[in-house]
C-alpha cells in the first residue's frame, strides 16, 4: 500500500515555542492531505484538509493562526504550531490520499507532542 | 455535519469465537464507510471498507455490512485471534463531493482472550 510518513516522531517543547511536523506520501503524489488530532484513549478529530497550492480548510473550532498548514507540494504538507501550550499536547496524524473525493487514506505513523 | 456513533466502547471476547462492532451515521448522503484498526501508538490501518452500492463486502475473517436505509453499518471478525486485539474505528465519508476528511466513531477496544 501506499506509504505516509511523518517528522519528527515525538517532540517535546517549552510552552510559548513553535513546532513544525512534516507529512511526505513516499511513494505517491498526494492530492489531498488531511491533519487530525488525537487526545489519549480518544478518536481522531479533523483538524484541516490540506490541498495544494491553495489554502487549508479547517474545521470548526480549530484556529488557523495557530496550527498553520503549508502544502508546498503534491508530496509534502507541514503543520506548524505556533505558540505552543500544554494543552496542545497530542498526538497529530497526517492522512493522504491519491483521489479527489477523499476515498483511501493512508496515516503517517504519528507525532507525539509535550508541550512543559 | 456528520455524526457517528460507535458501539460497545470496550469489547471482550474469547479467541475463536466472533466479535461485531456497530456505527450508526447521520448523513444520508455519506457514501463511503472505512473501518481502520490502530494498536497502541501506532497508525490507524485501514482493514475494510465498504460503499453504499454494496451492502456486504468480506475479506477472509473480516466482513462489513452496510444498512442504508437505517444508516448503520458493522465489522464482523470470525475466528478472532490474539493478534486481533486492538482498537478499532468505524469512519463514515461523502465520497465525490470534494475531497474531504473522515468523521470517525470514538472507537470499541477489542480484546480478545486467550
Amino acid at each position: 500500500g501506499a506509504v505516509v510518513s511523518q517528522h519528527p516522531s515525538r517532540v517535546i517543547c517549552k510552552s510559548g515555542t513553535s513546532v513544525k511536523i512534516e507529512c511526505r506520501s513516499l511513494d505517491f503524489q498526494a492530492t489531498t492531505m488531511f491533519w487530525y488530532r488525537q487526545f489519549p484513549k480518544q478518536s481522531l478529530m479533523l483538524m484541516a484538509t490540506s490541498n495544494e497550492g491553495s489554502k487549508a480548510t479547517y474545521e470548526q473550532g480549530v484556529e488557523k493562526d495557530k496550527f498553520l498548514i503549508n502544502h508546498a507540494s503534491l508530496t509534502l504538507s507541514t503543520l506548524t504550531v505556533t505558540s505552543a501550550h500544554p494543552e496542545d499536547s497530542s498526538f497529530y496524524i497526517c492522512s493522504a490520499t491519491q483521489t479527489s473525493g477523499g476515498e483511501g487514506q493512508f496515516f503517517g505513523p504519528g507525532t507525539r507532542l509535550t508541550v512543559l | 455535519g456528520e455524526n457517528v456513533e460507535q458501539h460497545p466502547s470496550t469489547l471482550s471476547v474469547q479467541e475463536g469465537d466472533s466479535a461485531v462492532i456497530k456505527c450508526t451515521y447521520s448523513d444520508s448522503a455519506s457514501n463511503y464507510f472505512p473501518w481502520y484498526k490502530q494498536e497502541l501508538g501506532k497508525r490507524p490501518q485501514l482493514i475494510i471498507d465498504i460503499r453504499s452500492n454494496v451492502g456486504e463486502k468480506k475479506d477472509q475473517r473480516i466482513a462489513v455490512t452496510l444498512n442504508k436505509t437505517a444508516k448503520h453499518f458493522s465489522l464482523h471478525i470470525t475466528e478472532t485471534q490474539p493478534e486481533d486485539s486492538a482498537v478499532y474505528f468505524c469512519a463514515a465519508h461523502l465520497s465525490g463531493g470534494g475531497a474531504d476528511g473522515l468523521t470517525f466513531g470514538k472507537g470499541t477496544h477489542l480484546i480478545i482472550q486467550p
